[in-house]
């Protein structure tokens, strides 16, 4: 049972350009999670997506970010017209329900 | 709102143990995590709690749940100097949206 896989592992952008981050959950789980993460803090919670809905997205900006989780394929986060600060970690994780969530390696976006 | 604080460095030396705390403000939280991340990773689950437990051991770790005074502690016994990471408290509430504490970077010193 692969873990949760997430590419790219490294993107970089030129301002104004768009990101596509994917993720593929653990198997059996239905719940996605984004979380972003600034260079020497703590995590940030974005969106948190269950298949084909959004159950919460209160941590994500209202403009230039959106994310899915189709019926078939993976999850994917997406930012237009990236700006410098959007240049972080970007960490999805994956969840049965309950007992944890189980985290991917991660999509470092650096915009430059 | 949920709120999850740590303390953000601590050192100790190998061979010595350490205690890693956390506060929380959720109530209704049902599990409360660690998480271990290294440089340049993703998280690494460590060791959950169910909410109405207060210890849980694994090996080296033993966690300890106040529930009362919503305090989570993270005790590594004999410290490595492959434990050295920023460790990370989470609650959740049924599943849905952890919170994260802003994590607190262990250094072993040798």
């Amino acid at each position: 049972n692969a873990g949760v896989m997430q590419n790219p592992r490294h993107l970089v952008r030129r301002r104004g350009q768009e990101a596509r981050l994917r993720c593929s959950p653990m198997k059996g789980h239905s719940h996605v999670y984004w979380y972003r993460q600034l260079p020497e803090e703590g995590l940030k919670f974005m969106v948190y997506l269950q298949k084909e809905n959004i159950i919460d997205e209160s941590g994500m900006p209202k403009e230039r970010f959106s994310a899915e989780f189709p019926k078939e394929g993976p999850s994917i986060l997406r930012i237009q017209q990236v700006v410098r600060g959007d240049s972080a970690a970007y960490f999805c994780a994956s969840s049965p329900g309950t007992g944890g969530a189980f985290f991917g390696q991660g999509t470092r976006l650096t915009v430059v | 709102g949920e709120d999850v604080e740590q303390s953000l460095f601590l050192s100790v030396r190998e061979g010595d143990s350490s205690v890693i705390n956390c506060t929380y403000t959720d109530s209704s939280s049902t599990y409360l995590y660690w998480y271990k991340q290294e440089p340049g990773a993703g998280l690494q689950l460590l060791t959950y709690i169910f909410s109405n437990m207060d210890m849980k051991q694994d090996q080296r770790l033993t966690v300890l749940l106040n529930k009362k005074d919503k305090h989570l502690s993270l005790r590594i016994a004999d410290t490595q100097t492959g434990d050295s990471a920023i460790y990370f408290c989470a609650e959740d509430n049924y599943g849905q949206n952890f919170v994260f504490g802003p994590g607190t970077r262990l250094s072993v010193l040798p």
